[in-house]
C-alpha cells in the first residue's frame, strides 16, 4: 500500500479564497483523522471519521472549516473563506483500530494564506 | 481539558550520548502512551508505545512510564545525528474515543 496520500503538498492562496485539501486513506482503515500543526499550538485534531461518518468535529475551529468523506477512499477538508491565520500544515491520518493500533500519517499539506 | 506537556527544547546532545525526553499529562485516566518522531518537513511516525508502568526497550530506545507521577519519558542511547528530529508525546484516554492528545514536541539536536 502506498500509505496515506494527501494533495496538494503545498498550497498558497489569497485571503478569502476557498481551499480544498484532499486525502486518500490506507485501504481497509476505518478511521480517518484530520490534524492541523502549527508552532504555537502543536498537532491539533480537527475532526475524525469512522466508516465515513463524522464522529467528533469539536476541533474544527470555525464554521469556515468543513470536512466530508463521501466514500471509504476519499476525504476533503475545505476552508471557505480562508484567512492568514489558517496557515499551517494539515495532516490526514488513518487507522484500522485506534484503540490497539497506531495512526499512519500522510505527508501533509503546507497551506499558506497571504 | 486533557493536556500533554513537553519542553519544546531544543535539546542538544553530543553524538554517542543519551538523550532524555520527558512528557507529562493531566488526565490520570490515560491508558496508552506513544512517542512519535517527526523529521523537519515530514509527517510523524510512531517509534514507541507503552501501556504499563516501568520500562520498555526497543533497540536504542527506551520508554519509561510512571502513572502515579503522570509522566512518560523516552531515552535514546548512543544518539546519532540521524536522531535529530522533533519527538511528539501522545496520550490516549481510558475508554471513550481512544483518540490521542499530542504534546507540542521536543526538538532534539544530536551534534557530531
Amino acid at each position: 500500500d502506498a500509505g496515506v496520500i494527501q494533495s496538494p503538498r503545498h498550497e498558497v492562496t489569497e485571503m478569502g479564497q476557498e481551499v480544498t485539501l484532499r486525502c486518500k486513506p490506507i485501504s481497509g482503515h476505518d478511521y480517518l483523522f484530520w490534524y492541523r500543526q502549527t508552532m504555537m499550538r502543536g498537532l491539533e485534531l480537527l475532526i475524525y471519521f469512522n466508516n465515513n461518518v463524522p464522529i467528533d468535529d469539536s476541533g474544527m475551529p470555525e464554521d469556515r472549516f468543513s470536512a466530508k468523506m463521501p466514500n471509504a477512499s476519499f476525504s476533503t477538508l475545505k476552508i471557505q473563506p480562508s484567512e492568514p491565520r489558517d496557515s499551517a500544515v494539515y495532516f490526514c491520518a488513518s487507522s484500522f483500530d485506534p484503540l490497539n493500533t497506531e495512526a499512519f500519517f500522510g505527508q501533509g499539506t503546507r497551506l499558506t494564506v497571504v | 481539558q486533557k493536556e500533554v506537556e513537553q519542553n519544546s527544547g531544543p535539546l542538544s546532545v553530543p553524538e554517542g550520548a543519551i538523550a532524555s525526553l520527558n512528557c507529562t499529562y493531566s488526565d490520570r485516566g490515560s491508558q496508552s502512551f506513544f512517542w512519535y518522531r517527526q523529521y523537519s518537513g515530514k509527517s510523524p511516525e510512531l517509534i514507541m508505545s507503552i501501556y504499563s508502568n516501568g520500562d520498555k526497550e526497543d533497540g536504542r530506545f527506551t520508554a519509561q512510564l510512571n502513572k502515579a507521577s503522570q509522566y512518560v519519558s523516552l531515552l535514546i542511547r548512543d544518539s546519532q545525528p540521524s536522531d535529530s528530529a522533533t519527538y511528539l508525546c501522545a496520550v490516549k484516554p481510558r475508554g471513550g474515543s481512544y483518540i490521542p492528545t499530542f504534546g507540542r514536541g521536543t526538538s532534539l539536536i544530536v551534534h557530531p
